[in-house]
């Protein structure tokens, strides 16, 4: 499995955008790039997914860097509820299993 | 609103026992997956199953073993509970694509051994 490099942790103020980059510079042409989040005694929870063009969904936006070495989840307004840990993950295309691997991922900490 | 559901939230054994965590969803899903969650290792994938009486190895499926006999029902045994095996315990739910389609995790099962 390709891996991904986040930082540790980010902080950002309640009602502001909040950018998390991710690297994954040895990722192949038929990985795709997912971002789940994981809140506080919760399961994680789905976020975006992409290949190659940026995505919009009602959570976040996702930004793919044009030679798909890096990427960046958008929250567009960050709240306190979005305080989570948030992991970026590689999945390879045509696994049948769909398997997800998990790295350390960023936490993410929102202030008021 | 989907849902995937574990049969316990907690849950404390004694080594040696025999140990069944269930997941049900209700989604009709065709892939589940047992995770394990231990801090500073992350989720790391136990076992998985792309379809009834199938299952694959994870990254760590030694002292595990799973039984999926129902579509909607996929569940993890300990055959020999140890204290290394106190962890929390995720399920998830996904449709098969091999384009990728998100899971759906459970709440989770805290596992104590003792």
């Amino acid at each position: 499995d390709a891996k991904t490099t986040q930082p540790n942790s980010m902080e950002s103020n309640e009602e502001e955008p909040v950018h998390l980059p991710c690297n994954h510079s040895t990722i192949s042409g038929t990985d795709y790039i997912h971002w789940y989040r994981q809140l506080p005694s919760q399961g994680p929870e789905y976020v975006i997914h992409g290949l190659t063009s940026n995505v919009n969904n009602r959570m976040a936006s996702l930004a793919i860097a044009e030679d798909r070495k890096s990427s960046t989840l958008i929250l567009h307004r960050a709240t306190l509820r979005d305080a989570a840990v948030y992991y970026c993950i590689l999945r390879a295309f045509g696994e049948y299993g769909n398997k997800l691997v998990f790295g350390a991922g960023t936490i993410l900490r929102v202030k008021s | 609103d989907v849902k995937v559901t574990q049969s316990s939230r907690y849950l404390v054994k004694r080594t040696g026992e025999k140990v069944f965590l269930e997941c049900v969803q209700d989604m009709d899903h065709e892939n589940m997956f047992w995770y394990r969650q231990d801090p500073g290792l992350g989720l790391r994938l136990i076992y998985f199953s792309y379809d009834v009486k199938m299952k694959e190895k994870g990254d760590i499926p030694e002292g595990y073993s799973v039984s999926r006999e129902k579509k909607e029902r996929f569940s993890l045994i300990l055959e020999s509970a140890s204290t290394n095996q106190t962890s929390m315990y995720l399920c998830a739910s996904s449709l098969f694509s091999p384009r990728g389609y998100e899971q759906y995790f459970g709440p989770g099962t805290r596992l104590t051994v003792t």
